[in-house]
């Protein structure tokens, strides 16, 4: 079955950095377009970023535009978010999530991993 | 940006009602809306994609309507497994997908 793992958070100061990285197995990694959605501690779900398939073509939300990079490696499964220049309303637990069409980008979340909590603070 | 509105906030049922969660975006989105459930320390779970199809593996007891702005989702009797947080998620204006801020159905 499909599974996502998520690694690399944990506490940093404002203004550094961090990469997440999500291990993905159980399908076909090069086929879907993925995702990172957060959530704020005890707050909503908010969309981050997504990659093609073929990592060609990626968008950021509006929020994280200029500081937040979306990667993929399809020949080790693995997705990555490279976070720069991090505030404390960066704080939440990350989720990567396998977008639910094949090939194409269609922006719903058919699954997901456990999420790894990234804590921005000095 | 597409506003998602739900309501109620919160919703205490007993075991074995019926459920009504809505959702009003504050503009069209056609039927590309979805349905999430999220229970405590766990990521979330697609329930109903575009308006009204069960994902894989959802239960019949739960189901979805409506297009455009109002959406439903109705869970038929709610099971102990059920109480938890509904979040609604349109992909219309992607990519700037938005989410709204979720329905709690906690036990009465």
């Amino acid at each position: 079955q499909v599974q996502l793992v998520e690694s690399g958070g944990g506490v940093v100061q404002p203004g550094r950095s961090l990469r997440l990285s999500c291990a993905a197995s159980g399908f076909t990694f090069s086929n879907y377009a993925m995702h990172w959605v957060r959530q704020a501690p005890g707050k909503g779900l908010e969309w981050v970023a997504v990659i093609s398939y073929n990592g060609n073509n990626k968008y950021n939300a509006d929020s994280v535009k200029g500081r937040f990079t979306i990667s993929r490696d399809n020949s080790r499964n693995t997705l990555y978010l490279q976070m720069n220049s991090l505030r404390a309303e960066d704080t939440a637990v990350y989720y990567c999530a396998k977008d639910g069409s094949i090939a194409a980008a269609d922006y719903y979340f058919d699954s997901w991993g456990q999420g790894s909590l990234v804590t921005v603070s000095s | 940006e597409i506003v998602l509105t739900q309501s109620p906030a919160t919703l205490s049922l007993s075991p074995g009602e019926r459920a009504t969660l809505s959702c009003r975006a504050s503009q069209s989105v056609s039927s590309y809306l979805l349905w999430y459930q999220q229970k405590p320390g766990q990521a979330p779970r697609l329930l109903i994609y575009d308006a009204s199809n069960r994902a894989t593996g959802v239960p019949a007891r739960f189901s979805g309507s409506g297009s455009g702005t109002d959406f439903t989702l109705t869970i038929s009797s709610l099971e102990p497994e059920d109480f938890a947080v509904y979040y609604c998620q349109q992909r219309s204006n992607w990519p700037r997908i938005t989410f709204g801020p979720g329905t709690k159905v906690d036990i009465k």
